[in-house]
């Protein structure tokens, strides 16, 4: 069965902090994604990454970087976090086309 | 670049009603996916279905079907005898067959079956 898991439900950080969001994949699966989901915007693709330590921007890549040094594992990191990053964040593996998702990070910015 | 337009924010109906979900899209490629997934209250995104443009016969899953309409870049949800675990935000999205594999989405609409 496909598995697709993230660090935490829900993240609580302070203006400023460096965020690391983990997410990580059991099925071998060369790419991996990481959206943003806000309310009436649907989601969005940061970054995605198509091989160890390769990686691409998405649409909406700034105040974000990631990191991809495991197959398995994907990391989106907030290096210095602002308000307008609270969202959920989806992470994403997939096979030729499918995706499948991980349940979601609820990530509060004060 | 491809858009997806998901032009029913909400919409809500009976029990075992059916109900239908329209999604428009516009894209200059001949190949790819449309994909139809559903995220529940609890947040977990799941797949519904998964229609390849190549194929002319709509893809049906138990009580899911699609309406494709290539030539009007349409692509709808039909939900058959709906049940209270249908409530949730349904997404419509497209992934070109060759490329990366990325999923352009629409903004979704969220169902509410009412008992």
């Amino acid at each position: 069965d496909v598995k697709v898991t993230q660090s935490s439900r829900y993240l609580v950080k302070r203006t400023g902090e460096k965020v690391f969001l983990e997410c990580v994949q059991d099925m071998d699966h060369e790419n991996m994604f990481w959206y943003r989901q806000d309310p009436g915007l649907g989601l969005r693709l940061i970054y995605f990454s198509y091989d160890v330590k390769m990686k691409e921007k998405g649409d909406i890549p700034e105040g974000y970087s990631v990191s991809r040094e495991k197959k398995e594992r994907f990391s989106l990191i907030l290096e210095s976090a602002s308000t307008n990053q609270t969202s959920m964040y989806l992470c994403a593996s997939s096979v030729p086309g499918t995706q499948y998702f991980g349940p979601g990070t609820r990530l509060l910015v004060l | 670049a491809q858009t997806v337009t998901q032009s029913q924010p909400e919409m809500s109906v009976q029990e075992a009603e059916t109900v239908t979900l329209s999604c428009t899209y516009d894209t200059s490629e001949n190949n790819y996916y449309l994909f139809w997934y559903k995220q529940p209250p609890s947040r977990q995104m799941i797949l519904v279905i998964r229609q390849e443009a190549y194929k002319q016969q709509n893809a049906t899953e138990n009580r899911f079907s699609v309406n494709f309409q290539k030539a009007a870049k349409s692509f709808s949800l039909k939900i058959s005898d709906s049940q209270l675990g249908d409530t949730a935000m349904y997404f419509c999205a497209f992934m070109n067959l060759f490329g990366n594999e990325k999923l352009t989405f629409g903004t979704g609409t969220r169902l509410t079956i009412i008992p």
